[in-house]
């Protein structure tokens, strides 16, 4: 059974980075599908920021483009959310997922001084 | 971008009774290679979004028949007849035929 978990702090400050990985296990990363990052704001907005695919390439939400890079480390079956300069409108609960398929529980990350 | 607009907000609905949720494209949500990337979601309370049903009708594994999805074009619907109180939660439409993916804003399902 596939399972992905989020991890990384949970307060950064304004004009930080934040930084998240995703650990996956029941299913290899590099086999196939998209792996994507997705979050929540305050209130019910979801927003879909990007994925990486099985071959490595990446698809960023233009909306971001700028301040986003996702990777990933294939020998640890993670990938990795970088976002940069954050503002408080960052403040969100940070979601990994397969293909928008499968989620992982989420991570709240509050921007905030 | 792809603008979802859902309807309702949210919906008061007894035990046992039928909900109706729209979600309506600014654009025709048929790909190029002739399938509809429209799905739906609901998050319960404190968890992570399901996938209830991929591709406009076709519920996702273990997603019981009480479930519906129907439409094409612009405009979808997810039913849920017989309403338990595992169903209660925020229902979500997604488009990924267009790129970048974009949610609906989220319907509210409470019991009356």
């Amino acid at each position: 059974e596939i399972q992905l978990q989020e991890s990384g702090p949970g307060l950064v400050k304004p004009s930080q980075s934040l930084s998240l990985t995703c650990s996956v296990t029941g299913y290899t990363i590099t086999s196939g599908y998209d792996w994507s990052w997705i979050r929540k704001f305050p209130g019910n907005k979801m927003e879909w920021m990007g994925y990486i695919s099985y071959s490595g390439s990446t698809n960023y939400n233009p909306s971001l483009k700028s301040r986003i890079s996702i990777t990933r480390d294939t020998s640890k079956n993670q990938f990795f959310l970088q976002l940069n300069s954050v503002t408080t409108e960052d403040t969100a609960t940070y979601y990994c997922a397969r293909a928008t398929t499968y989620w992982g529980q989420g991570t709240l990350v509050t921007v905030s001084s | 971008d792809v603008v979802l607009t859902q309807t309702p907000v949210s919906l008061l609905i007894s035990l046992g009774g039928q909900a109706s949720i729209s979600c309506r494209s600014s654009q025709s949500l048929v790909h190029s290679n002739g399938n509809t990337y429209l799905h739906w979601y609901l998050q319960k309370p404190g968890q992570s979004p399901q996938l209830l049903i991929y591709q406009v009708s076709n519920r996702f594994s273990g997603i019981p028949d009480r479930f519906s999805g129907s439409g094409s074009g612009t405009d979808f619907t997810l039913k849920i007849s017989r309403v338990e109180p595992e169903d209660l939660g925020v229902y979500y439409c997604l488009q990924r035929t267009h790129n970048p993916p974009t949610f609906g804003a989220g319907t509210k399902l409470e019991l009356k």
